[in-house]
This record gives structure tokens, C-alpha cells and sequence, in this order.
């Protein structure tokens, strides 16, 4: 089955810098790549979609790439904010199991 | 305004005694899905339903029932909880299941403790 993974371990930075997350998942190739926004005791939102065959997707201060050669996608928040504290997840859907997998997610803390 | 409305937020029930989670979202989406969130794993789904009356096994499906009567509402039964399922659940809807455009749309979730 397909794996996801992120970075379990916290990732602190300073107000204004760019934060980066990385997702990365084995096996089969994902159709498109979603990632997810969560803020403590609420549901996921969604950011950003970018498909197999898109290289780079951006959304204001956001941008996501992807590798399918490395089976890699980053996410990026530019000029980051206190407010973008948050955990962010990675999804991808795939044709080959017709469904998303989620990452664990990756906690971002901004620091003022 | 658009959203996915799940009860309760919060739920403790004992062992063995049969409780439901309700789920509705008011966006006439064809495609709902119920998961689970624990540390460390991630979300995995329990189950998922295309359209009304048309529902299948996620990845964590034992334990759990679900029904599809209308297309807006699609509760998460627990015939006879054990403390292993104890956890945060997550009710999801999507326009179409893997269109492209169509992400999933979460409710704020339940938190529920089986003692």
C-alpha cells in the first residue's frame, strides 16, 4: 500500500522567514497531491492542489512543488507569520488504489 | 454557509454501549467519508460513500458501521465500542470522489474516549 511520510518533529522558525515542509510517499504514483492545513481541535482545510504532471503551484505566500522522479512534494509559506502556526498534511489520491492517503503532518511553529 | 456539521464534539461512553456519531453537510456533495486520527498514524479512513445507498470499507472499517439513506447525512455507528477506539473521528464530503477540483471538506471532529 501506498506510504506517506512527513516530518514527525516540529519545525520552528522565525516570523518572516520561509518555512518549508516536506512529503514524501513510496510505491505507486499519485494522480494529484493535496496539502491540508489543521489547527488544534479542528478539522483539516484545504491550501493547495497540484497534479502529477504540474511541476509548481502557487497561492498568495504559498507554493508547493513536486518530484515525481524523487516521489517528493514541498511546501513552502514565504515572509511566514505567527498566524501560519499550525500542522500542516499532505494527501495524495491515486488511480491505482481510487483514494487519499494522508501524511501525519508536520507542526509549524512561527516565532515573532 | 458551506461546511460539514458533526455530533458530538465531545463523546465518553463506556465499553460495549452502542453510540452513534451524526454527520451532515449541507454542499450537495456526492462523496463522504469517515476517518480517524491518531498520533503518529495520521488520518485513516473507515469508510466511504460514493452516493446515497452506495457505501465500502475504508482501511480501519472493523468495529464501525455506516448508512446512506440521503445524500446530506451519513452517521458513523458503533455497535459496541472497545477502548481501542478511542480517538479523534473525522467526517469529510467531496463533490465527486477524485475529481481533480474537488478536495475534501472536513468537520471540526469528535473526540470520543471509551473507558
Amino acid at each position: 500500500s501506498q506510504k506517506i511520510e512527513q516530518n514527525s518533529e516540529a519545525l520552528n522558525i522565525q516570523e518572516g522567514k520561509t518555512a518549508t515542509l516536506t512529503c514524501n510517499y513510496t510505491n505507486y504514483s499519485p494522480a494529484y497531491l493535496q496539502w491540508y492545513r489543521q489547527d488544534p481541535g479542528r478539522g483539516p482545510v484545504f491550501l493547495l492542489l497540484i497534479r502529477e504532471n504540474e511541476k509548481e503551484k502557487r497561492k498568495e505566500r504559498l507554493k508547493v512543488t513536486f518530484d515525481t522522479t524523487l516521489k517528493q512534494s514541498l511546501f513552502h509559506i514565504t515572509a511566514s507569520q505567527p498566524a501560519d502556526s499550525a500542522t500542516y498534511l499532505c494527501a495524495l489520491w491515486t488511480y491505482n488504489f481510487n483514494k487519499f492517503y494522508f501524511g501525519s503532518g508536520t507542526k509549524l511553529n512561527v516565532k515573532p | 454557509e458551506a461546511q460539514v456539521t458533526q455530533n458530538p464534539r465531545y463523546l465518553i461512553t463506556v465499553t460495549g454501549k452502542k453510540l452513534t456519531v451524526t454527520c451532515s453537510q449541507n454542499m450537495n456533495h456526492e462523496y463522504m467519508s469517515w476517518y480517524r486520527q491518531d498520533p503518529g498514524l495520521g488520518l485513516r479512513q473507515i469508510y466511504y460513500s460514493m452516493n446515497v445507498e452506495v457505501t465500502d470499507k475504508g482501511d480501519v472499517p472493523e468495529g464501525y458501521k455506516v448508512s446512506r439513506k440521503e445524500k446530506r447525512n451519513f452517521p458513523l455507528i458503533l455497535e459496541s465500542p472497545s477502548p481501542n477506539q478511542t480517538s479523534l473521528y473525522f467526517c469529510a464530503s467531496s463533490l465527486k470522489r477524485g475529481q481533480n477540483n474537488s478536495p475534501l471538506h472536513f468537520g471540526n471532529g469528535t473526540r470520543l474516549t471509551v473507558t
